[in-house]
């Protein structure tokens, strides 16, 4: 079963506004979270990340948002930008010394509109 | 869910030698199938890409004889490091699709390979 999982695989937001992409996870003992940005033929690339001892972290226009109760957490870009248009997966996992396992979303695609 | 496995998780190889990771979709048929290599500060590469039956699509600078990749069936692609060195040690991770869209794929859990 999904431990990560996106439920909207697509996004559209007009320039300007906010974008607001979302991810529930199943695994407690996920406590490292990311988000990658991903362009057309090319790898996914690291966004932002938060551990599970904070509750928001913010990198420019993204903004983290971790909710352990509800085991959600949601990236926020504003004002979203057309270069923002791109696909978005996040990522979990649970601390484990030396090792970049993680379990990723499906992703979900943002279409910033001019 | 769409579940997607790798195997094995971990492994520690000689230099020289060759190493098989194993991708397979649990529960589905996957058409495409991505191979990653996981950097140090976290972004994934895009190393190739494999159709099931076909060659597959290797990325700028991926060395297709030193990486093997074969997608025999729907639900099995391997990629083989041929003649590995330390400088191969790293993290890889590979994901299915159902449609040959990179939109929603279903990634692995990651192989770490160490050579020693």
């Amino acid at each position: 079963d999904q431990q990560v999982k996106q439920n909207s695989p697509s996004l559209s937001v007009q320039e300007g506004r906010i974008s607001i992409l979302n991810c529930d996870y199943t695994n407690s003992m996920f406590d490292y979270f990311l988000w990658y940005k991903k362009y057309p033929a090319e790898g996914p690339t690291f966004l932002i990340s938060i551990s599970s001892i904070k509750d928001k972290n913010e990198d420019g226009r993204f903004t983290v948002f971790l909710n352990k109760s509800a085991k959600h957490l949601s990236l926020h870009i504003v004002p979203s930008q057309p270069g923002d248009s791109a696909v978005y997966f996040c990522a979990a996992s649970e601390s484990e010394p030396g090792t970049y396992k993680y379990i990723f979303g499906t992703g979900t695609r943002l279409k910033v509109l001019a | 869910g769409a579940v997607v496995s790798q195997h094995p998780s971990r492994v520690i190889c000689k230099s020289g030698t060759s190493v098989k990771i194993e991708c397979r979709s649990l529960d589905f048929q996957a058409t495409t199938m991505f191979w990653y290599r996981q950097f140090p500060k976290k972004s994934l590469m895009l190393m190739a890409t494999s159709n099931e039956g076909s060659k597959a699509t290797y990325e700028q600078g991926v060395e297709k004889d030193k990486f093997l990749i074969n997608h025999a069936s729907l639900t099995l692609s391997t990629l083989t490091v041929t003649s590995a060195h330390p400088e191969d040690s790293s993290f890889y991770i590979c994901s299915a699709s159902t449609s040959g869209s990179t939109d929603t794929q279903y990634f692995g859990p990651g192989t770490r390979l160490t050579v020693l």
